[in-house]
């Protein structure tokens, strides 16, 4: 599995906008990038995901770097709600046995000022 | 549609005991996995069921071991229960439909096992 590396904390304010970054300097051809997050006292949620262009959803925007080793999560205007830890994980674009597999690392823990 | 369901949500054992963990896929979903984060830690892979077989394992002994229902939903046993084993279980359903390994996974909110 490739290894990530993210800051372990970071702060906003509410309403500004965030970017959450991700290294992932040994991830293969064929790994995908998710980002997770997990509330206080939830399971994790599925944020975003993508493989080499830049992704966007009601969530979320996904900016890959075009060596594909960094990418950044982009929250366009932070609430309180977006107040959790989030994950990087690169994840296998192939094999069945590995379809619910997940590797987490420490994560980045957001926290948003009012 | 219902979300996955987790039960129970708390639990205390003590040291040797076993314990029967439950999860609900969310419908439609055919496979499940399932996930032990320790405090302040990520979550980390126990193993994945797809048609009632285990098909993936992480690093976790056999001593912990699952079941996959016709219905998808499952069960994850862990035998001879030891102090480190407090945590929270998370179960995960997703729908492998074949296709780019692509699918997003649903998390239920967990089970906390504390062992005394």
């Amino acid at each position: 599995d490739a290894k990530t590396t993210q800051p372990n904390s970071m702060e906003s304010n509410e309403e500004e906008p965030v970017h959450l970054p991700c290294n992932h300097s040994t991830i293969s051809g064929t790994d995908y990038i998710h980002w997770y997050r997990q509330l206080p006292s939830q399971g994790p949620e599925y944020v975003i995901h993508g493989l080499t262009s830049n992704v966007n959803n009601r969530m979320a925007s996904l900016a890959i770097a075009e060596d594909r080793k960094s990418s950044t999560l982009i929250l366009h205007r932070a609430t309180l709600r977006d107040a959790a830890v989030y994950y990087c994980i690169p994840k296998s674009g192939t094999g069945g046995t590995s379809y619910g597999k997940l590797t987490f690392g420490q994560g980045t823990i957001l926290t948003v000022h009012p | 549609e219902t979300g996955v369901t987790q039960s129970p949500t708390h639990l205390i054992k003590t040291r040797g005991q076993q314990v029967t963990l439950r999860c609900s896929s969310q419908s439609g979903h055919n496979t499940v996995s399932w996930y032990q984060q320790a405090l302040g830690q990520g979550p980390q892979f126990i193993f994945q069921y797809y048609r009632e077989e285990e098909n993936g394992r992480g690093n976790f002994p056999p001593r912990f071991s699952g079941l996959q229902f016709p219905n998808y939903s499952s069960e994850l046993n862990v035998n001879a229960l030891e102090l480190d084993d407090s945590a929270l279980y998370l179960c995960a359903s997703s729908l492998l439909a074949g296709g780019p390994n692509t699918g997003e996974l649903f998390f239920g909110e967990g089970s906390r096992l504390t062992v005394l």
